[in-house]
């Protein structure tokens, strides 16, 4: 079965470069959030989309922004990076907004240098 | 503010052994609540989920886990662990749409 599909897998990125971050939820799925896990924490959740909107906002840095395409594919892109930005993040994919059960992609591994 | 406590940051148990992983929630008369399993540099699996009914719930792997209203509490358990188990275990609460995730518990298992 197809799951979420998050690329890249890794990325390394100097201080105050950009990086973006691409997730291609499961199929028929119309909202995606997305998770940071900084080493040895619990993910924390940054922002989400349903059906091409923001739905919801956590604790995302103004440097960061993200939306949702017409294929419901999500970017993440994150500008003047810092080595706190250092980081697994997860993107999860659901049908619908609420009291679903989420499917996690693999994540993607940023470190900035 | 919502949180969930996982009050044990490490867990080592014998290969064979029996297993519990402790999770405790503070929001909702109706919680919405999961355990995830996060092997090393890996995403994370669901291994169960409680939304209503049967207060235990059967999950992949051989993994329970039971809702306790009274305690807060959704317990994880397995009669009998496997080498393989070896990972950490995030228990979460559906709030607001968004989880929110407990600080974690690593299991090491010993042969």
């Amino acid at each position: 079965a197809a799951g979420v599909i998050q690329s890249p897998r890794h990325l390394i990125k100097e201080k105050r470069e950009t990086a973006t971050l691409k997730c291609y939820p499961i199929p028929r799925h119309d909202t995606v959030y997305w998770y940071q896990q900084g080493p040895g924490q619990d993910p924390q959740f940054l922002i989400s989309f349903y059906e091409k909107m923001q739905s919801d906002k956590g604790s995302i840095p103004d440097r960061f922004s993200a939306q949702q395409f017409s294929d419901y594919h999500s970017e993440l892109n994150m500008s003047s990076l810092e080595l706190g930005d250092s980081a697994l993040y997860f993107c999860a994919s659901t049908s619908g907004t609420g009291n679903t059960e989420a499917f996690f992609g693999q994540g993607t591994r940023l470190t900035v240098v | 503010a919502q949180s969930v406590t996982q009050p044990d940051i490490h867990i080592t148990v014998s290969e064979g052994a029996s297993l519990e992983l402790r999770c405790n929630y503070s929001y909702g008369a109706t919680p919405y609540l999961f355990w995830y399993v996060q092997s090393p540099g890996q995403g994370l699996q669901l291994l169960l989920k409680y939304f209503s009914g049967d207060t235990l719930v059967q999950g992949i792997k051989g993994f329970e886990a039971e809702f306790k209203r009274s305690q807060s509490s959704f317990n994880l358990r397995k009669p009998s662990v496997h080498w393989s188990d070896a990972a950490e275990y995030f228990c979460a609460q559906e709030y607001g749409n968004k989880l929110v995730f407990g600080a974690g518990t690593i299991l090491r298992v010993k042969s």
